[in-house]
């Protein structure tokens, strides 16, 4: 079945750095979202990649989606502590558009 | 408030017993998933409805797990004899129907904590 793998598992950065997590597939995606989660809460939806080699920002956060669309990252630039949290890529594998696959995610945390 | 909504937001359980959740969509939702998360762990899919349909189910959905949605509009996630691997927290979501295949949006509910000791 698909796999989605997230590397890395925890983060931890100061205040201003920046941050990266990665999100590779095992098989094609028609599409990947990316969700943030607090601690304590639930998966909160931050955005769709739907294009091979697409790219698209929300204020300091950087979403790529690969060419082959079986990879993704999300970058967080000059982190702030209120970015702290999971945050879980979600793939639709391209043959089946019924269901997303959740990565593990990765665990941010900042000090300020 | 129109988001998910899901209730019990927390279930304490002996082991053995059932224990049944129950998930309301945003309103114009049509399909409807059930999935589990346990700590550390992304959410991990359960089944999912299209109206009253359920579609999909994953091999994670043993027998004693059984989900309902009987008018298209809420659900219920039903785990009889309880073990203790169950504790999780049970998550719902919705979302419209996908357009081809750029899909939808999920929005999920709060949760349903499950503990069974």
């Amino acid at each position: 079945g698909q796999q989605v793998m997230q590397i890395p598992q925890y983060q931890h950065v100061q205040e201003g750095e920046d941050f990266t997590t990665y999100c590779n597939s095992s098989t094609t995606l028609s599409n990947i979202q990316w969700y943030k989660q607090r601690p304590g809460g639930h998966p909160v939806f931050l955005i769709q990649l739907v294009k091979s080699g697409e790219v698209k920002k929300q204020k300091r956060l950087t979403f790529q989606f690969g060419e082959a669309k079986k990879n993704s990252s999300l970058h967080i630039t000059a982190t702030q502590t209120t970015d702290v949290g999971t945050y879980f890529c979600a793939g639709r594998p391209d043959y089946n558009n019924n269901d997303m696959r959740f990565g593990a995610g990765t665990r941010l945390t900042v000090k300020p | 408030d129109t988001g998910v909504s899901q209730d019990p937001r927390h279930k304490i359980t002996k082991r053995g017993q059932n224990v049944t959740f129950r998930c309301d969509p945003i309103s114009e939702h049509n399909r409807l998933y059930w999935y589990r998360q346990t700590l550390g762990q992304g959410p991990e899919f359960l089944t999912y409805f299209q109206n009253e349909a359920q579609l999909e189910k994953s091999r994670l959905l043993s027998d004693r797990f059984s989900a309902e949605r009987p008018k298209g509009s809420f659900s219920t996630l039903e785990i009889q004899r309880t073990e203790q691997g169950d504790s999780a927290m049970y998550l719902c979501a919705s979302s419209s129907r996908p357009d081809g295949r750029s899909g939808n949006t999920i929005y999920f509910g709060e949760g349903s904590w499950l503990t069974v000791v």
